[in-house]
C-alpha cells in the first residue's frame, strides 16, 4: 500500500529550539496538507499545497511556522523558536481533491519542554 | 468560527447495537463530506464519503446519511463491534469551485470517541 511518511514519529526538544518535521507525500498525488491535533480544536489546518504551490496557510503562526515542498517529495513544517504550547501531534496528509479521501501520514508527536 | 461542528465528545454503544454519530456544517459551500476513523497513535483513515448530490451513501456496516436542509450528516454503524472503538472526525470541502484556494481544502470536526463494549 502507498504511504504518506512522515519522520521523526516523536521528537523532544527544548523551548527556543529549531523543529523541522518532514512528509513524504504519496507519489502523484497533487495536494499536501499539514494537520495539527490538539484535544480542544480538533484537527487544525496550518497550511495546504497544490502542485508544491502553497495555498492557504492562514492557520498558521506566521512569526514562528512556515511550509514548505522544495519538491514534489518533500514538504517540511519547520518551527523557529518552538514553544511548550506547540506540544502536538503534526499529521501530514495528500491526495487529489477528486479522489475518495485523503491519506494521513502517523504523524510527529512533537514535546516542548 | 468552527465550520463543522460534533457536538458529542463521546459515545458508549454496547456490542452488535447501532453507533449513531453527528455532525453540523455551517457553510453553505460545502459540498462533499467524508468520515474519518483514528486509532491512538496512528493518523486518521479514510472511511467513507457522500457528495451533496446524494442523500445516503453505504458500505458495509457504515452508511452516512447527509441532510442538506439542516445541514447536518450523521455515521451508522451497524451492527457495531469492538474494533470500532476510536476516534472518528467528520470532515467537509467544496469540490465546486475548482481552481479556487478554497477547493479540495478539507475542514475537520473536533472528534467523537466512540467505545463499544464487549
Amino acid at each position: 500500500d502507498a504511504r504518506v511518511t512522515q519522520t521523526p514519529r516523536h521528537k523532544v526538544t527544548e523551548m527556543g529550539q529549531e523543529v523541522t518535521m518532514r512528509c513524504q507525500p504519496i507519489l502523484g498525488h497533487n495536494t499536501v496538507f499539514w494537520y495539527r491535533q490538539t484535544m480542544m480544536q480538533g484537527l487544525e489546518l496550518l497550511a495546504y499545497f497544490r502542485n508544491r504551490a502553497p495555498l492557504d496557510d492562514s492557520g498558521m503562526p506566521k512569526d514562528r511556522f512556515s511550509a514548505e515542498m522544495p519538491d514534489a517529495t518533500l514538504a517540511t513544517l519547520k518551527i523557529q523558536p518552538s514553544e511548550p504550547r506547540d506540544s502536538a501531534v503534526y499529521f501530514c496528509a495528500s491526495g487529489s481533491p477528486t479522489g475518495a479521501g485523503y491519506t494521513f501520514g502517523s504523524g510527529t508527536r512533537l514535546t516542548v519542554v | 468560527d468552527q465550520q463543522v461542528k460534533q457536538n458529542s465528545p463521546s459515545l458508549s454503544v454496547q456490542e452488535g447495537r447501532i453507533s449513531i454519530l453527528n455532525c453540523d456544517y455551517t457553510n453553505s459551500m460545502f459540498d462533499y463530506f467524508l468520515w474519518y476513523k483514528k486509532y491512538p497513535a496512528e493518523g486518521p483513515t479514510f472511511l467513507i464519503s457522500i457528495s451533496s448530490i446524494k442523500d445516503k451513501n453505504e458500505d458495509g456496516r457504515f452508511t452516512v446519511f447527509l441532510n442538506k436542509s439542516a445541514k447536518h450528516l450523521s455515521l451508522h454503524i451497524v451492527p457495531s463491534q469492538p474494533g470500532d472503538s476510536a476516534v472518528y472526525f467528520c470532515a467537509a470541502t467544496a469540490r465546486g469551485n475548482a481552481g479556487g484556494t478554497s477547493y479540495g481544502k478539507l475542514t475537520f470536526g473536533q472528534g467523537t470517541i466512540l467505545t463499544v463494549h464487549p
